[in-house]
């Protein structure tokens, strides 16, 4: 079975800019989450999907917006892209807690 | 807002030796998972403990969930060069998906 896919693997922009980062959960898990790691730290919850609902909101600013699709599919849109968005950006699905969730390998987003 | 320190935040240690890490908080959790990241990769679960006071063992690794679910520490017996990457704990609550994660531990191991 495929894992959680992540879309791009890398990408650069420039700050002002916005982006979207895309994300395919494992077949069957209709909980898509996101977190955002900066290097040297664990990762930080930005979002949490459930069924094509927002579940959970992190301690981010409105620049920062999701939305999962019919097919449980998520994107992530930062837009106005500052230098401290720079990260690496993790999806992970889930069937439900607490059964652990299975994170992709990750965007690593830099913005200069 | 619930905290989870780790320690140490750095270990390196001979081939054959034996660690333990430790996460802590001074709230509850309902549950706590264990996580292994190696550079560029997301973190891939190794446990998840839910009873207060529970051991898991996965091969070479022992998990131990505090009697009053505010820690936990792994141990490691004869560690391996492939055991190297950073380890994180991280809790989540009933009724809520979101995980917190600690801070990390760095571990190194030396052939």
């Amino acid at each position: 079975d495929a894992g959680v896919t992540q879309s791009p693997t890398h990408l650069i922009k420039t700050r002002g800019q916005q982006v979207t980062l895309r994300c395919s959960p494992i077949s069957g898990h209709k909980s898509v989450s996101w977190y955002q790691q900066v290097l040297g730290q664990g990762p930080q919850f930005i979002f949490q999907y459930y069924e094509k609902e927002e579940r959970g909101r992190g301690n981010f600013p409105d620049r920062f917006s999701a939305r999962q699709f019919p097919n449980y599919s998520s994107e992530l849109n930062v837009n106005a892209l500052l230098l401290g968005d720079s990260a690496l950006y993790l999806c992970a699905s889930s069937i439900g807690q607490p059964y652990g969730y299975t994170f992709g390998s990750g965007t690593r987003l830099t913005v200069v | 807002t619930q905290l989870l320190e780790q320690s140490p935040q750095f270990l390196s240690i001979q081939e054959g030796e034996n660690l333990t890490v430790y996460c802590n908080s001074s709230s509850v959790f309902s549950s706590l998972q264990w996580y292994r990241q190696e550079p560029g990769e997301g973190p891939v679960l190794l446990v998840t403990v839910v009873t207060g006071g529970e051991v898991k063992k996965l091969k070479r690794l022992t998990f131990q969930f505090g009697d009053a679910r505010k820690d936990s520490s792994l141990h490691i017996t004869a560690a391996q060069p492939g055991d190297t990457g950073l380890y994180l704990c991280a809790s989540s609550n009933f009724g809520n998906e979101k995980l917190t994660f600690g801070t990390g531990t760095r571990l190194t191991i030396i052939p």
